[in-house]
C-alpha cells in the first residue's frame, strides 16, 4: 500500500535562511511524487512534482524539490524563506503501477510551515 | 474558467441527517476524487472516479457513498451523519493518463455534525 510521511509536524525558520519540509513515502512500482501547499481556508496548490528524470525538480515560488529513491525521500526545499511562504505543506504520493495504486493519490499529514521575520 | 466548484461552502447537520456535496469541473477531466482533511491527519482520500459511471473506494469510505453520473460532476453522500464526520471535504480532478498528475482542488466544504 502507498503511504507518505511527513515527520515534522512544524518547521520554524527565519526570513532569508534556507528551508528544507520532509517527506518519505512508501509505493509499489516507480513513484510519483507531489509537493500541494495549502493557505488558510482554501484548497490545495500544486508547488512541484517528480515523474522521471533530473533528481533535482525546480517549480512554483522558488521551491525545489530532491528525490533520493535509495533513501525514499522527497524534501522540500527553499534557498530563502519568505514570509509568505507560510502556510500548510503536504507530500503526496501515487503509483505508476495499476496494483501500486495508479490512480490514487495518496498525502501525508502536512507540515506547518512558520517563517519569522 | 472556474477550474473545481464544490457547494455548498458551509453546511451544519444534526446526527441522523443526510446530506450531499456536489462537485463540479469544467476542464474535461476524467478523474475525480473526494477527500476529507482533518486536524494532524492531513488529506484522506474517501472515494474517487476514473471516469463517468465509476466509482472506487479510497482510505475511509465507511459512511459515505458518491455518483458519478454524469463526467463534470462527482457527488458525495451521507445517508445519516455521525459527529465524526464533521470535517473539511475537498473535491479534486485530474486529467487520465498522460497528463501530469496535478490534482486541481476546490475550495473545500466545511461541514459540521451536531
Amino acid at each position: 500500500a502507498q503511504s507518505v510521511a511527513q515527520p515534522e509536524d512544524q518547521v520554524n525558520v527565519a526570513e532569508g535562511n534556507p528551508l528544507t519540509v520532509k517527506c518519505t513515502y512508501s509505493v509499489s512500482g516507480n513513484p510519483y511524487l507531489f509537493w500541494y501547499v495549502q493557505y488558510p481556508n482554501r484548497g490545495l496548490q500544486f508547488l512541484l512534482k517528480y515523474i522521471t528524470g533530473d533528481n533535482l525538480v525546480k517549480g512554483s515560488y522558488g521551491f525545489e524539490a530532491e528525490f533520493n529513491k535509495s533513501q525514499t525521500s522527497f524534501h522540500l526545499k527553499k534557498p530563502s524563506a519568505l514570509v509568505s511562504d507560510s502556510a500548510l505543506y503536504f507530500c503526496a504520493v501515487r503509483g505508476t503501477s495499476f496494483s501500486g495504486g495508479y490512480n490514487k493519490l495518496i498525502f501525508g499529514a502536512g507540515t506547518r510551515l512558520a517563517v519569522h521575520p | 474558467n472556474a477550474g473545481v466548484t464544490q457547494t455548498p461552502k458551509f453546511r451544519v447537520l444534526k446526527t441522523g441527517q443526510s446530506m450531499t456535496l456536489l462537485c463540479a469541473q469544467d476542464m474535461n477531466h476524467e478523474y475525480m476524487y473526494w477527500y476529507r482533511q482533518d486536524p494532524g491527519m492531513g488529506l484522506r482520500l474517501i472515494h474517487y472516479s476514473v471516469g463517468e459511471g465509476t466509482t472506487a473506494k479510497g482510505e475511509v469510505p465507511d459512511g459515505y457513498n458518491v455518483s458519478r453520473l454524469k463526467k463534470q460532476n462527482f457527488l458525495l453522500g451521507l445517508e445519516s451523519a455521525a459527529p465524526s464526520q464533521t470535517s473539511v471535504y475537498f473535491c479534486a480532478s485530474r486529467a487520465p493518463h498522460g497528463g501530469s498528475g496535478e490534482l486541481f482542488f476546490g475550495e473545500g466544504s466545511r461541514l459540521t455534525v451536531l
